[in-house]
């Protein structure tokens, strides 16, 4: 069945560092691809998505591209903020069921 | 627009007791779906449905029902509480599911958070 294997965290960066949250999926067909972020006592909100592949999905200064390539869609940002500091997943819609499959999520700490 | 809301932010069960989640959504999607967060595991989808009279299991139904009389509402029961359902529950809607639902966002509720004794 479809599958999305994440980095396991926690991610521990310093304000301003480059951050990278690695994402692979397996799926049959062209799934659409998503992060979501989950802050402290919060549910989860979107990100970002791409729905085909070599698609650069941004906000907030995050980007992820589809690679159908590698099955991947790797999480980045240039320069991370404390206020960043959340649990990041990702997921990928499966058509044939009409449901999302998540990560095991990510958690990101930023100290200032 | 309220978006997704969920009653109760918090509740305590004992072992065999039932109860209902409630949720509800003003933005007119015809795709609801529940699922329960527990740690290292990610979110798995309890039950889904996709249109009013309409539900379908998801990965982790036993012990869970749901039915679907209004577009706007989609409550989650608990038969007989057990231990092993102590999670915290969010409820998700999105706008639709012909053709185009594998682009659309899903939008989340607070959660809630549920312990069994």
């Amino acid at each position: 069945g479809d599958s999305v294997t994440q980095m396991e965290g926690p991610v521990t960066l310093s304000e301003e560092a480059f951050l990278t949250i690695n994402c692979t999926y397996t799926a049959t067909g062209y799934p659409s691809l998503f992060w979501y972020v989950q802050y402290p006592g919060e549910g989860l909100q979107l990100l970002l998505k791409a729905t085909k592949a070599d698609d650069k999905g941004s906000n907030k200064g995050f980007e992820a591209t589809y690679r159908k390539e590698t099955t991947s869609f790797h999480l980045e940002k240039g320069s991370v903020q404390v206020s960043d500091s959340a649990v990041y997943f990702c997921a990928s819609f499966n058509t044939g069921f009409q449901k999302l499959v998540f990560g095991t999520g990510t958690r990101l700490l930023v100290s200032p | 627009n309220a978006g997704v809301t969920q009653t109760p932010k918090f509740q305590v069960l004992k072992t065999g007791q039932s109860m209902t989640l409630q949720c509800a959504q003003d933005m007119n999607h015809e795709y609801m779906s529940w699922y329960r967060q527990d740690p290292g595991m990610g979110l798995r989808l309890i039950h889904y449905s996709v249109g009013a009279g309409i539900t379908d299991q998801g990965e982790v139904p036993n012990g869970y029902n749901v039915s679907r009389s209004t577009t706007e509402d989609f409550p989650l029961r608990l038969l007989s509480a057990a231990p092993s359902q102590t999670s915290v529950y969010f409820c998700a809607s999105s706008r639709g599911t012909s053709g185009g639902a594998r682009q659309e966002t899903q939008y989340f509720g607070p959660g809630t958070r549920l312990l069994v004794l």
